[in-house]
């Protein structure tokens, strides 16, 4: 595609009910990011994928949140028991290796 | 530590006006890019400007350049002829090809 796409772009949940958030990146781009924005706010990094080495997951907040990226390409961000405050729009970006990131449009999670 | 300094949170302009928002960073890399992204309400993270450190030259793309002080770290967005249409949240942001650096956002207002 064109751009980075996000799906769904808006999830109504029950708290304690878990969560998949799904990133398509831009074809070719190596480089795969995940952040969450709060109301207002700028963005908290979540994790980081490059190519085939491992993940840097030192920003995901807690052992409820993971994420995967398979084959490369697709990216799947799971939050498990989720929290009121889990609520936010996350964002997915894609890059290069040294190079601007393109965003997706993101995904509102609204936690009940 | 690497970080993003953006010390103005919020800031407005008179339309047709030139508005200037200020950046600065610290890295101890000699290698790396900075960006400018805009983020309106709609809330698509859209790519304003990058500047490559290695160049001296700074970076314009129509109404938008920067003013890029390697030495003191600074990477500040001139906007020219402010339009409606530029009310967002402007992040200053840096990539060192090992890590994605933002800062926290300067909103800005452009009244008519």
């Amino acid at each position: 595609g064109a751009g980075v796409s996000q799906s769904p772009s808006n999830k109504v949940t029950e708290k304690g009910k878990d969560v998949e958030l799904r990133c398509d990146p831009i074809s070719g781009h190596t480089a795969l990011y995940w952040y969450r924005q709060s109301l207002g706010q700028g963005l908290e990094f979540l994790i980081y994928f490059q190519g085939n080495s491992a993940p840097d997951k030192s920003g995901l907040p807690s052992d409820r949140f993971s994420a995967e990226r398979t084959g490369g390409s697709v990216s799947t961000l799971t939050i498990q028991r989720t929290q009121q405050e889990d609520s936010a729009v996350y964002l997915c970006a894609s890059s290069l290796v040294l190079g601007a990131q393109y965003f997706g449009p993101g995904t509102r999670l609204t936690v009940l | 530590a690497q970080t993003v300094t953006q010390s103005q949170p919020e800031m407005s302009v008179q339309e047709a006006e030139t508005v200037t928002l200020s950046c600065t960073y610290d890295t101890s890399e000699n290698n790396y890019y900075l960006f400018w992204y805009k983020q309106p309400p709609s809330r698509q993270m859209i790519l304003v400007i990058r500047q490559e450190a290695y160049k001296q030259q700074n970076a314009t793309e129509n109404r938008f350049s920067v003013n890029f002080q390697k030495a003191a770290k600074s990477f500040s967005l001139k906007i020219s002829d402010s339009q409606l249409g530029d009310t967002a949240m402007y992040f200053c942001a840096y990539d060192t090809g090992n890590q994605f650096y933002f800062g926290t956002g300067t909103s800005l207002t452009v009244i008519p």
